[in-house]
């Protein structure tokens, strides 16, 4: 089945700096990658997703990008504030499985004023 | 998007028990899901919730222990059975819209005593 790893598990930014998290999965199936944000107390928020026909996707300070040759996605918050501050999960799925989600294991983004 | 509530947002149950999970969405999903969340964890998924017929597990998880209801588009139950405190954690619902993005409810904290 599908496996996704995330980087890193925390992170640290100055705010007004970016932060990049990373992810890799396994399976050369998987065609839809959505990313949650997931404040303390609340459940996961899609904030962005990218499907695999697209190399780049971008809304405001948010961005994806998916490389499926290498089989890794990456997200990138340009700018960051102090209420970015929350858990990011990354995830994964395929048409023969579509909505069975197979999430990364977080990141923990931390962003101090 | 859809706007998934959940009922109740936490309880606190004696071990040996039952608590019955509820999943209200406010439009019509094509998919709704059920995912658990350890403490400090990701997201794994228990099942898939099929309207009007049994719901489809995953490894690792059986009816007899999470039996699972959708008698309609929008709505769905989940029952933790026979509790024991390693029951304790965070339960999900989730729908897919037609646009195949998928939304996640507030969660239910579940403490098994």
């Amino acid at each position: 089945g599908e496996n996704v790893e995330q980087h890193p598990s925390t992170l640290s930014v100055q705010e007004g700096d970016s932060a990049v998290i990373k992810c890799t999965y396994s399976d050369s199936a998987s065609n839809y990658f959505p990313w949650y944000k997931q404040e303390l107390g609340k459940g996961p928020q899609l904030i962005i997703d990218i499907r695999s026909n697209v190399g780049e996707k971008k809304d405001q300070r948010i961005a994806v990008t998916l490389n499926k040759t290498a089989k890794h996605f990456s997200l990138h918050i340009t700018e960051t504030q102090p209420e970015d501050s929350a858990v990011y999960f990354c995830a994964a799925s395929h048409g023969d499985s579509w909505g069975k989600l197979q999430f990364g294991a977080g990141t923990q983004v931390v962003v101090t004023p | 998007s859809a706007v998934i509530s959940q009922k109740p947002s936490r309880d606190i149950c004696q071990r040996g028990t039952s608590l019955t999970i509820q999943c209200q969405v406010d439009s019509q999903v094509t998919m709704m899901f059920w995912y658990r969340q350890q403490p400090g964890q990701s997201l794994t998924l228990i099942a898939t919730a099929n309207q009007g017929s049994e719901a489809t597990y995953e490894s690792g998880f059986v009816i007899d222990k999470f039996p699972i209801s959708r008698p309609n588009l929008t709505f769905s139950t989940l029952t933790v059975s026979n509790m024991s405190p390693e029951d304790s954690s965070i339960y999900l619902c989730s729908g897919v819209t037609g646009a195949h993005e998928q939304f996640f409810g507030p969660g239910t904290r579940l403490t098994v005593l």
